[in-house]
């Protein structure tokens, strides 16, 4: 089976940094994704890592170890839209004829504050 | 274009009943994904369609629940003799091949009373 967590809730700061992390553990891994998700909405996707490394996309990073099994998720310079739920959700090889389902962590709601 | 689209938006039904959910995915995307998720948790795998054929249906929580895809575009999930634990936002998504990212439809917030 798979195993993600990821804390439940975290607050920062207009204008500030935070970081998300997410530690998983999974068999036939096949990448790890950031989804957004604000309230009563679908959640969208943010970032994609499959190997070791930072991957940088405008105020968002996303980093990743395969040999720890973990990740985090980055927001610069953090904006009051910014608050909403973050899923780290990764792929593996599933059991059917090559499926490629995502295993979702509970996700974290994060509040930004003026 | 188009992103994802799932009707309808809201369902409350009695328990016992049949409902039927649908979803639209994005033109041209191959690969289609049922996902549920209940209040404070992270989608949970359903069912996995690569053209007209369920890949993997794993995640189905029992015979209840059924799905199809006839055409290889829109899919319709299927739920009998609903019990109020099915109530949830049921939630499509599809990639343009297998292995490609998922993009999310807005969900359909079913009620079971």
């Amino acid at each position: 089976g798979q195993n993600i967590d990821q804390p439940t809730e975290m607050t920062a700061t207009e204008g500030a940094i935070v970081q998300i992390n997410c530690t998983y553990q999974t068999s036939g891994f096949n990448g790890l994704f950031w989804y957004q998700q604000h309230a009563g909405e679908a959640p969208t996707f943010l970032s994609y890592n499959v190997l070791d490394g930072l991957e940088e996309k405008g105020r968002f990073s996303s980093f990743l170890s395969r040999s720890k099994g973990y990740s985090y998720l980055l927001l610069k310079e953090l904006q009051m839209k910014d608050s909403a739920s973050y899923l780290c959700a990764v792929r593996a090889f599933g059991s059917g004829a090559g499926s490629y389902q995502l295993t979702f962590g509970k996700g974290t709601k994060l509040s930004v504050i003026p | 274009g188009a992103g994802v689209s799932q009707t309808p938006s809201n369902k409350v039904t009695e328990k016992g009943k049949y409902v039927e959910l649908r979803c639209d995915p994005i033109s041209g995307h191959t690969a289609l994904y049922w996902y549920r998720q209940s209040l404070g948790q992270g989608p949970e795998f359903l069912i996995y369609f690569q053209g007209t054929g369920a890949a993997d249906d794993s995640g189905l929580p029992n015979d209840r629940f059924f799905a199809v895809r006839p055409e290889g575009s829109v899919s319709t999930l299927k739920i009998q003799r609903t019990e109020r634990g099915d109530s949830a936002v049921y939630l499509c998504a599809s990639s343009l091949a297998r292995g490609e990212t998922q993009y999310f439809g807005p969900g359909t917030r079913l009620l079971v009373l």
